[in-house]
């Protein structure tokens, strides 16, 4: 089983400023992959960026870059550069590659960021 | 492509009637999977197909919810009957699973359910 834990229900951030998101998770599989979605206030979850847990380098997607860190099991999502359309709900999930997590995607329970002009 | 396609984009029903949510993947993926989502629950997995076939179904509240993969581009949510708990936004999604590679989820725009 798969576990994803947002621990920051809300986050706020000045236009053009850099912020943090954190999401930790647990699995019990050696194979995986981990994702942050967007969802904005049109309620459409877009993919932001995807990570491969076996792959040592951290993703990057423009503006968005992740911190992987396998062995704290953390994935966390640094917006740089925020512009008011980056506000919206964002969600980290992870999928598995076996078992009954194959194929399935375990969310968190979603960060609010706002963006202040 | 036209992405993940579903209808209605908004539904209000009574409570005590059925209904049902359509959906059509993308085209060539083969996995497609039904989410709800609420501010209480966040958002649960109700079930999954993968080439048609349910793989996982054990997110579906109760029997009142079935889903049917009747080809590879139509799914199929059915509430029967609805209730006033079963408001939420419902959203499908598809993607490319094959062998070990897993390939990020499609959404659709979801459909915004009111039961009264």
């Amino acid at each position: 089983a798969q576990t994803v834990t947002q621990s920051q229900p809300e986050m706020s951030v000045q236009e053009a400023e850099t912020v943090t998101l954190s999401c930790t998770y647990d699995t019990s599989e050696s194979d995986y992959y981990l994702f942050w979605y967007k969802q904005p206030p049109s309620r459409q979850m877009i993919l932001v960026i995807r990570q491969e847990a076996y792959k040592q380098q951290n993703a990057t997607e423009n503006r968005f870059s992740v911190n992987f860190q396998k062995a704290a099991k953390s994935f966390s999502l640094k917006i740089s550069d925020s512009q008011l359309g980056d506000a919206a709900m964002y969600f980290c999930a992870s999928t598995g590659t076996g078992g009954t997590s194959y194929g399935k995607l375990t969310f968190g329970q979603g960060t609010i960021l706002t963006v202040h002009p | 492509d036209a992405g993940v396609i579903q209808s209605p984009r908004h539904e209000v029903t009574e409570m005590g009637q059925e209904v049902t949510l359509r959906c059509k993947p993308i085209s060539g993926h083969n996995s497609l999977f039904w989410y709800r989502q609420t501010m209480m629950r966040g958002l649960e997995l109700l079930i999954y197909f993968n080439n048609n076939v349910p793989i996982d179904d054990s997110g579906m509240p109760e029997d009142r919810f079935s889903a049917k993969m009747p080809n590879a581009s139509f799914s199929t949510l059915k509430i029967q009957p609805s209730e006033p708990r079963d408001s939420a936004v419902y959203f499908c999604a598809s993607s490319f699973v094959l062998g070990p590679a897993n390939y990020e989820q499609y959404f659709g725009p979801g459909t915004r359910l009111t039961v009264t």
